[in-house]
């Protein structure tokens, strides 16, 4: 019973490609967001949906795209992918308390 | 911008001792004060947070931490270190005054626990 689901779990591909990062909740929450966390394991937010409606969107190049079909999901595209993409990213849905729960994260390397 | 501050990017102890994390957080407003554990090769689950109420916090798996409005601090603690909680830990808070506002991350504190 994953409250927080990614598919796929590793990614590897090669410059240029166009891949795609599936999440998914369980939990009813409005809210969803993507992080990126960094070889250094640092963790920043990259997009936040709030009832399929992107409300934050940081500083992230336009190759990335994160499209919401319905609240319980939030897929995330990347164009054109460089080796500085080569990350762990984690979805995450967070409750009206403000805690939020993370996906098991998806390790994209990119050659 | 709020911002978190770890004190220390590694942290050993012997098992047995007392685990002592520290974070300290920057914002005119005390923040959502959130501590996350993360097991290599998985993603972060949630130890404990502090919204509202009593200062000291009790979480999962026999850790704690103590908001400090006056020290703008939310150190976390465990007094008798496993083996099992060999993993990273992060501090994350998020602004009260906003729904819904993404989490905002200190860098990590890497624990290893020797036997």
């Amino acid at each position: 019973d994953t409250a927080v689901s990614q598919t796929p779990k590793y990614l590897v591909t090669q410059m240029e490609n166009d891949k795609s990062i599936k999440c998914e909740q369980n939990l009813g929450h409005d809210t969803m967001y993507w992080y990126k966390q960094d070889s250094k394991k640092f963790l920043k937010i990259m997009f936040s949906y709030n009832n399929k409606e992107l409300i934050i969107n940081e500083t992230v190049p336009n190759r990335f795209s994160p499209k919401s079909p319905d609240k319980a999901h939030l897929n995330l595209h990347i164009n054109s992918l460089e080796l500085g993409d080569s990350a762990v990213y984690f979805c995450a849905s967070g409750t009206a308390a403000y805690e939020q729960y993370f996906g098991p994260g998806t390790r994209l390397t990119v050659t | 911008a709020q911002s978190v501050t770890q004190l220390g990017s590694h942290v050993s102890v012997s098992e047995g001792a007392l685990v002592l994390l520290r974070c300290n957080y920057s914002s005119s407003v005390p923040p959502y004060l959130f501590w996350y554990v993360q097991y290599p090769n998985q993603g972060l689950q949630l130890l404990l947070k502090y919204t509202t109420g009593a200062t000291l916090v009790k979480g999962i798996n026999g850790f704690e931490a103590e908001f400090k409005k006056s020290e703008t601090s939310f150190h976390l603690t465990k007094p008798s270190a496993h083996m099992s909680d060999a993993a990273e830990y992060f501090c994350a808070v998020s602004d009260r005054n906003s729904g819904n506002t993404p989490l905002v991350f200190g860098k990590g504190t890497r624990l290893s626990v020797i036997a």
